[in-house]
This record gives structure tokens, C-alpha cells and sequence, in this order.
């Protein structure tokens, strides 16, 4: 089964740093580029980043640029999100996306989310 | 980024058809048929029913339809049903190679 599960969450105080992680099943994750999306409480969805299936290109919302850091291991089959510099705003679910080759905002896998909760 | 306008609620009562609204700029909407729309239920994780302004993944119903014109992309259900009661979300590409999403709305099935 063609499956992505997101980890890592968990309560973090401003300031401070975590890492989610994105664990990629029934397919390589290799062969697909991968977006982070999340979505604060009660609130939209927002498009966090991109990294392309070389790691070659990476781009950033305007809201995490400078803080957050994608990356992945294909040798792992692993996406991750480095995230620093932790604010209240960046408090959400955060879900790992599969992108359909070059189609753009073409997304057919989801992961279920990782909850991360920034607070004092 | 750009900003996405959508309406935040669009009702209509079963069978009836439904058009929601995604409105940017030449920058992302505009300028490129690299906008999808995503359907989501409480508590799950979005589901693709759109891609690339008009197709459609396999598996999704032909009661969704997506078209554009100019800077303004739109979806529409048809014949709705109770099952389409769900947050609806356009997203596009944008002309610094970032996606937005637009702030979804809220689709009651009366």
C-alpha cells in the first residue's frame, strides 16, 4: 500500500527547534518530489515547502523562510522538516505531500499529519 | 506570496449544482493552468479532486468540474450530495516558483 506517515511532532517552546519526519511505504520515495503543508487550528491549509526528488531545488513559503530547512533521504525513503526559531503562528498539523511528477500543485498522496503545538 | 480569494461558504441543496470561486493575479492564477483543488473532510487529510485547472484524478466523480478564465479559477459540483459537505481548497503555482493556497470554503449541503 502506497503510504505516507509524518512523526516528530509534539509541544515545543518559542523558541525553540524540532524536526518532522515523513516516512515514505509501497513506493520510492526517490522517483517524487515532496511538499510540507500545514494547517494551524481551525484554520486553511497553507503550503509550507518543496524539495524536488535530487534535492536539488528547494523553495519556502515566506512564513518559514530562514527558519524551517527541508530535506530528505532517499536512501531511507525519509522527507524531513527542520524546524527553528519556533513562534505560536507556526502551531499546526503538518502533513507531507507526493507530488505527481512534473504537475505542479498535482498532490495524490497525503500523509494523516504530525501535530506540532508551539507554547510556553 | 500572493493571496487566493475564495467565498467561505457556498450552500446548496442535494442535486442542485454548486460553483466555488479562486480568484489571484497574472502572478499564479493567471498565469499558469497549474491550479488543483483539494476536498477535505474533518479531521483528514486533503484529498485531490482537480488538477491542472480541468482533469481529474482517476477514481474521483464527473460531478466535479474545474474551468478557468483570466485570473479566476472555479470548481463545480454537480448534482450534490451529501457526501460533498467538506472544506474545498484551490491552490496555484506562482511566478516565484511557490505555491499558495487560496482560505477554502466551506461547502453545506442544505
Amino acid at each position: 500500500e502506497v503510504q505516507l506517515v509524518e512523526s516528530g511532532g509534539g509541544l515545543v517552546q518559542p523558541g525553540g527547534s524540532l524536526r518532522v519526519s515523513c516516512a515514505a511505504s509501497g513506493f520510492s520515495l526517490s522517483t517524487y518530489s515532496m511538499n510540507w503543508v500545514r494547517q494551524a487550528p481551525g484554520k486553511g491549509l497553507e503550503w509550507v515547502s518543496y524539495i524536488s526528488s535530487n534535492s536539488n531545488l528547494k523553495y519556502y513559503a515566506d512564513s518559514v523562510k530562514g527558519r524551517f530547512t527541508i530535506s530528505r533521504d532517499n536512501a531511507k525513503n525519509s522527507l524531513y522538516l527542520e524546524m527553528n526559531s519556533l513562534r505560536a503562528e507556526d502551531t499546526a498539523v503538518y502533513f507531507c505531500a507526493r507530488r505527481v511528477g512534473a504537475y505542479l500543485t498535482r498532490m495524490d498522496v497525503w500523509g494523516q499529519g504530525t501535530t506540532v503545538t508551539v507554547s510556553s | 506570496q500572493s493571496a487566493l480569494t475564495q467565498p467561505a461558504s457556498v450552500s446548496g441543496s442535494p442535486g442542485q449544482s454548486i460553483t466555488i470561486s479562486c480568484t489571484g493575479t497574472s502572478s499564479d492564477v493567471g498565469g499558469y493552468n497549474s491550479v488543483s483543488w483539494y476536498q477535505q473532510h474533518p479531521g483528514e487529510a486533503p484529498k485531490l479532486i482537480i488538477y491542472d485547472v480541468s482533469d481529474r484524478p482517476s477514481g474521483v466523480s464527473s460531478r466535479f468540474s474545474g474551468s478557468k478564465s483570466g485570473n479566476t479559477a472555479s470548481l463545480t459540483i454537480s448534482g450534490l450530495q451529501a457526501e460533498d459537505e467538506a472544506d474545498y481548497y484551490c491552490i496555484s503555482y506562482t511566478s516565484i516558483s511557490t505555491l499558495v493556497f487560496g482560505p477554502g470554503t466551506k461547502v453545506t449541503v442544505l
